[in-house]
């Protein structure tokens, strides 16, 4: 019973290195979302996907780049990575519907650090 | 842009005391959802709730949808050491987006 998976859980990046943040799910969810958490605060969405070929950006999306080719998968790309970027990022899944009543399922996160 | 914002943002009480936790924003939701969050682990799914006024209850927790559907609060009674983390209130607009704001969060502690 997977879930929703991330990987790595862990990175340290220097300024400038790019990176693929990856998540998988196997619930047949058709939304997914990449949200990042700063210390202490709540989840400020970066990207979302309603569907495989379909993403749009959310409240913070410079600097990330997303691709939704498949309904499994959800990639999250930091192509220039600074850092204002170090932080916790978060993958989600929901499922398409009566969307206002489905909760989302989350990733445990992959921790970020660029020096 | 809709906003969610929490309060207190930090709440440290003794066992056994009683807590509310508000969300609160100027926009219209559709819904209003609160998560659970422990160090190292996505948030978890408490409840959901959709129509103005609604009430509902998980054991010690309550969940209040405000009438007109901008606000939420959270009450906890007889708190827990368990209940410690921090939650999360998230709603989903009127405008047919999918995306779910998130407010700024509340870090409790419940000290034995």
């Amino acid at each position: 019973n997977a879930g929703v998976t991330q990987t790595p859980k862990f990175r340290i990046l220097k300024i400038g290195q790019s990176m693929t943040l990856q998540c998988t799910q196997d619930m047949n969810h058709n939304y997914m979302y990449w949200y990042r958490q700063d210390p202490g605060m709540g989840l400020k969405l970066i990207y979302y996907s309603v569907g495989a070929g379909i993403t749009d950006k959310g409240e913070v999306p410079n600097g990330y780049n997303v691709s939704r080719s498949t309904t499994e998968d959800f990639p999250l790309r930091l192509e220039l990575a600074a850092p204002s970027q170090t932080s916790v990022y978060f993958c989600a899944s929901s499922f398409l519907g009566d969307y206002s009543n489905q909760p989302q399922h989350f990733g445990d996160g992959t921790r970020l650090s660029i020096l | 842009t809709q906003l969610l914002e929490q309060s207190p943002q930090f709440l440290s009480i003794q066992e056994g005391e009683n807590l509310t936790v508000y969300c609160n924003s100027s926009s219209v939701f559709s819904s209003l959802q609160w998560y659970r969050q422990e160090p190292g682990e996505g948030p978890v799914l408490l409840v959901t709730v959709v129509t103005g006024g609604e009430v509902k209850k998980l054991k010690r927790l309550t969940f209040q949808f405000g009438d007109a559907r901008k606000d939420s609060s959270l009450h906890i009674t007889a708190a827990q050491p368990g209940d410690t983390g921090l939650y999360l209130c998230a709603g989903v607009g009127t405008s047919g987006t999918y995306k779910y704001i998130f407010g700024t969060g509340t870090r409790l502690k419940v000290l034995a």
